[in-house]
């Protein structure tokens, strides 16, 4: 198994705040990086999928970026808003692995304040 | 959104007693995963298909056993359910050549076994 590792766990910020979290993992093999948000009660959705070093994304007030050569990805959002309290997972495609699948983070859980 | 759907949503059943979950899709998606969610462990995979009557383990596919008899239907079955079974469910589907295989999520199963 290629851990993916994503930190911090959890993180409180008031609204308005800017944050940003980290996923870090093996670069051998690289092939994709994806980002999921995963709501309370719901079922995570694809924010997401970078494949080159130097990647940025960005969709509204969150944004990620990728290293696939040391291994992280930063994913940004900029002024908090309490709808964006959620999880945020992380998960790892890779060369040579089995058929499509991904190894997934055990995430970031958001906590936006109001 | 993509086509899957998750049935039952919820099941509460016995120690000792078989459960079939089923995930049915209708995006004619080739590959199919079966999760297990879990505080503290984010999501693991137990079982996947890479086609019909093609399929694998994954991390956590003790006292699992699925199959995919079409396309459409990949069923994961308890054989004789157990309390540390007790779990959310999700289901996954994903397709190679599509976004580097980015897995779209269904809205998941809730079991609890007594």
């Amino acid at each position: 198994i290629l851990n993916v590792e994503q930190s911090p766990q959890s993180l409180h910020v008031q609204e308005g705040d800017s944050t940003n979290f980290t996923c870090s993992f093996p670069s051998s093999n690289f092939y994709a990086l994806h980002w999921y948000r995963w709501e309370t009660a719901k079922s995570p959705e694809a924010l997401f999928v970078m494949t080159l070093n130097g990647d940025e994304k960005k969709k509204g007030r969150i944004s990620a970026t990728l290293n696939t050569k040391e291994g992280y990805s930063y994913l940004y959002i900029k002024g908090s808003q309490p709808e964006d309290s959620a999880t945020y997972l992380c998960a790892r495609g890779y060369y040579g692995g089995s058929q499509g699948n991904l190894i997934f983070g055990k995430g970031t859980k958001l906590s936006v304040k109001p | 959104d993509a086509g899957i759907t998750q049935s039952p949503r919820h099941k509460v059943t016995e120690t000792g007693t078989p459960v079939t979950l089923r995930c049915h899709q209708t995006e004619n998606h080739r590959y199919m995963y079966w999760y297990r969610q879990d505080p503290g462990h984010g999501l693991r995979l137990i079982h996947y298909s890479y086609g019909v009557k093609d399929t694998d383990k994954g991390e956590v596919s003790d006292g699992y056993s699925v199959s995919r008899s079409k396309t459409e239907d990949f069923l994961l079955t308890l054989e004789s359910a157990t309390s540390s079974q007790t779990s959310v469910y999700f289901c996954a589907i994903s397709d190679p050549g599509q976004e580097y295989n980015e897995q779209f999520f269904g809205p998941g199963t809730r079991l609890t076994v007594l």
